[in-house]
């Protein structure tokens, strides 16, 4: 079945780094792809999306491409804030899934001051 | 105003006891989810209605029964709830083959 593998965290980084979290799936339709983004104490948020192979989602800041080639989804942002500091899921969704959304692990981002 | 709202947001009970979440969303979508976060933050669908009817149904036990009375709500009853049961469930909403968009979870604790 369709499965999400996403970088174990935590990932520590000081801010202004880069920041690099690796997404990786496997599916036998065609997925749209996504990122979310969970802050403590709080819901999952849609940070961006990708529907199609080589689709670019970005949103403040972040980026992601849809790599069809290497099955991969992985999560980039330039200079991270300390306010990016959450907990990350890569997640698909497809037709053979019903469209429910699979969800990776999880990986924890900590931007130190 | 809230997209996707769930009450109660936190919930402490006994054993034994039977309770019920609800959810509610205004953003006019025909698919509605229950997922289920565990301690290690790791969240896996439970249940999926689109147009209030059953379509996901995981392998779930069945003292856990969701109603959808309308395409805007979703509820959740647990019966007998167990210590395994305490978590964060989410509720989502998406139209069909988009994505979704979630509520602020209810943590449940079983003592």
């Amino acid at each position: 079945g369709d499965s999400v593998t996403q970088m174990e965290g935590p990932v520590t980084l000081s801010e202004e780094a880069f920041l690099t979290i690796n997404c990786t799936y496997t599916a036998t339709g065609y997925p749209s792809l996504f990122w979310y983004v969970q802050y403590p104490g709080e819901g999952l948020q849609l940070l961006l999306k990708a529907t199609k192979a080589d689709d670019k989602g970005s949103n403040k800041g972040f980026e992601a491409t849809y790599r069809k080639e290497t099955t991969s989804f992985h999560l980039e942002k330039g200079s991270v804030q300390v306010s990016d500091s959450a907990v990350y899921f890569c997640a698909l969704s497809d037709r053979d899934s019903s469209y429910k959304l699979i969800f990776g692990s999880g990986t924890r981002l900590l931007v130190r001051p | 105003d809230t997209a996707v709202s769930q009450t109660p947001k936190y919930l402490v009970t006994q054993m034994g006891n039977d309770k019920s979440i609800k959810c509610e969303q205004n953003l006019g979508h025909d698919t509605m989810y229950w997922y289920k976060q565990d301690s290690k933050k790791f969240l896996k669908i439970m249940f999926s209605y689109n147009n209030k009817e059953l379509i996901i149904n995981e392998t779930v036990p069945n003292r856990f029964s969701p109603k959808s009375p309308d395409k805007a709500h979703l509820n959740l009853h647990i019966n007998s709830l167990e210590l395994g049961d305490s978590a964060v469930y989410f509720c989502a909403s998406s139209l069909t083959n988009t994505e979704a968009f979630f509520g602020q979870g209810t943590r449940l604790t079983v003592v």
